[in-house]
Order: C-alpha cells, then structure tokens, then sequence
C-alpha cells in the first residue's frame, strides 16, 4: 500500500542553526501538507503545496520557514534559524483530492513525522 | 474561520464496551468534510473515518462509526466492542473543500481497561 514517507524520523539541532525536513509524497497525489505538533497538543495547519506553489499558509508560516518541491518526488520544509518553540513532531501529509469539485471526498495521508528538538 | 471542539481530554472504558467520543464544529461553509485521526503512543495520524457535509447516511468503517447531526454540528465517532489497541488519542478535524487544509480539536484520549 503506498504510503507517504518522511526523513529523518529524528533531528536534533542547535538553536539558530537551519534544518531541512524531508517528505516524499504517495505519487499521485495533487495536494501537499505540513502540520505541527508540540508535545501534547494539537494538531497545526502550516502550509499546504499545490501545482508547485504555496496555496494555503497559516500564521505560524512566517519567513522563517519555506517549502520546495526540488524534483518531482520530494517535499521539503525548511526552517532557516530554528528557535526552542519550533520543538515538536512534523507531519507531512497528501491528498489525491480533484476527483469530486466539491464536497471534500479524499483523506490526507499523513507521514509517520519528524520529531525536531532544537537545544 | 473553522472551528473543531472535542470537550472529553481523557476518557477510560471498561475492554469490549462501545465508546463515544465527541466532536462539535463551527463553519459556515454550506459544504464540508469531517475526519477522525487516531494517534497511538508511538506518534503516527492514523485515519480512521469520513464524513461529507452531504452524505446522508452516517459513515461506517468497521467496528468505528460516525454519528453525524448536521443541525447540531456534531460528528461523534463512535467505537463498539472496544479493544486494549484502541488505547491512543483520537482526533477529530475538518476541511472545507477538496485539497484545503484540516483543522483539528484538541483531542480525546482513549484508555480501554481490561
């Protein structure tokens, strides 16, 4: 069963440093995610990824953080100078959606996450 | 803007027991989706069940149901014969249209008691 697929389960980096975060999609999904999640809370929307562009970001995406689609197969969330509070599990997630021009009808898969802890 | 509340932070249930656990949501979006997530102690979203705004029957996956009241906005899952491996916290998240993001509450966690 395709999955969606994420690296490096876990990263740990010193504060001010730059982190990348790597996701490959299930192949023919349309729409990409990243979520955030502090320990013990919520699930949190960052941005979501369509037709090689960002079309949805929430206010935690500041200019801190980017996201590319370098090769057609991976996802990337980068963040440029990480900070304490950028601890927490990322989610990547995809979903195959575009086959119902409406109501929403396709689940996102999520990825398995990368736990970043920044010192 | 859309809002998801799940009101129950931790609930414990007898094994082999049905469990309910409650969602209610806020949008003013005429159409709609509603997810359940499962979150086990080794981290990963697991999606457990759909629920579209125009559906007309409640979505039922397994022994994991949807109890869906429009006129409520609610979207309780529902989960019978209750088992130890159901132990984790459950999400329950919606999206306005195809592709958009999910917005999540805050989550219930389910502990099933021998």
């Amino acid at each position: 069963e395709p999955e969606v697929t994420q690296t490096p389960s876990h990263q740990v980096t010193q504060m001010g440093q730059e982190v990348i975060l790597r996701c490959v999609p299930i192949s023919n999904h349309l729409y990409f995610y990243w979520y955030r999640q502090i320990l013990g809370q919520k699930v949190e929307f960052l941005v979501s990824f369509y037709n090689n562009e960002i079309s949805e970001k929430s206010e935690i995406f500041d200019d801190q953080f980017s996201v590319e689609r370098p090769d057609g197969s991976n996802f990337t969330l980068k963040i440029r100078s990480t900070k304490l509070e950028d601890s927490a599990m990322y989610f990547c997630a995809s979903n195959i959606a575009g086959s119902s021009g409406g109501a929403v009808s396709n689940e996102q898969f999520f990825g398995p996450g990368t736990r970043l802890t920044v010192l | 803007a859309q809002k998801i509340t799940q009101t129950q932070p931790g609930m414990f249930v007898q094994e082999k027991e049905a469990v309910t656990l409650d969602c209610t949501y806020d949008t003013s979006d005429p159409s709609y989706g509603l997810f359940w997530y499962k979150q086990p102690s080794s981290g990963e979203m697991i999606f457990l069940i759909y629920q579209g705004s125009y559906d007309q029957q409640n979505a039922t996956e397994g022994r994991y149901s949807l109890n869906f009241q429009k006129a409520r906005k609610s979207a309780n899952l529902v989960i019978s014969a209750s088992q130890l491996g159901d132990s984790a916290m459950y999400f329950c998240a919606m999206s306005r249209r195809e592709g958009e993001k999910l917005t999540f509450g805050t989550g219930t966690r389910l502990t099933i008691i021998p």
